[in-house]
């Protein structure tokens, strides 16, 4: 079974400073697929980051970065220069190849709030 | 190019009513799949379509049902509504039913209460 584990409920942040959003994830399936995604206070889920299981360099777009880190099965959501902008739940996702699995199973999520 | 759409973006409704949510894919994403987020959660996976047929479904009761059309629209139905029903509903859409990699891109969502 997929298992999505986000430990931190709330993240507090300075603006222009950056923070780092843990992810750990369980899987047996040798091919899968990480996401994040941001969900402001209107509902919709946005995709920031897609990580492979199979990538050898960790995935990076604009001020989002993804730590990956295979043998510890973590896939840590990096943001740099936080925006007020920037204040939302964030979640954790993953998808694998198992049969049936092509849902995309979630984490609890994180929220961040940036500060001025 | 427009995202992915759904109606209504609100909706009450009372126990025991039915209720049919709509959303239309992203042009040229054939696949839709069905989100339901209760308050304070990750969304729970419903269904996924992929050229009109069911390719996948979640933990949900036979209450609850879905469709796709010609067009790569969706419909979600759930029947015999139940105050734990109430929550918000999103679509996503992507261009396959594809693997791992393939990313699903969302909708706006249609919070749904019941009384």
């Amino acid at each position: 079974a997929q298992k999505i584990t986000q430990t931190q409920p709330g993240m507090f942040v300075q603006e222009k400073e950056a923070v780092t959003l843990d992810c750990t994830y369980d899987t047996s399936d040798p091919s899968y697929g990480l996401f994040w995604y941001k969900q402001p206070s209107s509902g919709e889920m946005i995709f920031l980051i897609y990580q492979g299981s199979y990538d050898q360099q960790n995935a990076t777009e604009g001020r989002y970065s993804l730590n990956f880190q295979k043998a510890r099965k973590s896939a840590n959501l990096v943001i740099s220069a936080s925006q007020l902008g920037d204040s939302a739940m964030y979640f954790c996702a993953m998808r694998s190849e198992d049969t049936g699995r092509r849902a995309l199973t979630f984490g609890s999520g994180t929220r961040l709030q940036v500060q001025p | 190019d427009a995202g992915v759409t759904q109606s209504p973006t609100h909706l009450i409704k009372t126990r025991g009513q039915h209720v049919t949510l709509r959303c239309s894919p992203i042009s040229g994403h054939k696949s839709v799949s069905w989100y339901q987020q209760v308050l304070g959660q990750g969304p729970q996976f419903i269904f996924q379509y992929y050229e009109k047929e069911e390719r996948g479904r979640g933990n949900f009761p036979d209450r609850f049902s879905a469709r796709q059309f010609p067009n790569y629209s969706s419909e979600l139905n759930v029947n015999a509504l139940l105050l734990g029903d109430s929550a918000l509903y999103l679509c996503a859409s992507s261009l396959e039913a594809g693997g791992p990699q393939e990313t699903q891109y969302f909708g706006p969502g249609t919070r749904l209460l019941v009384l």
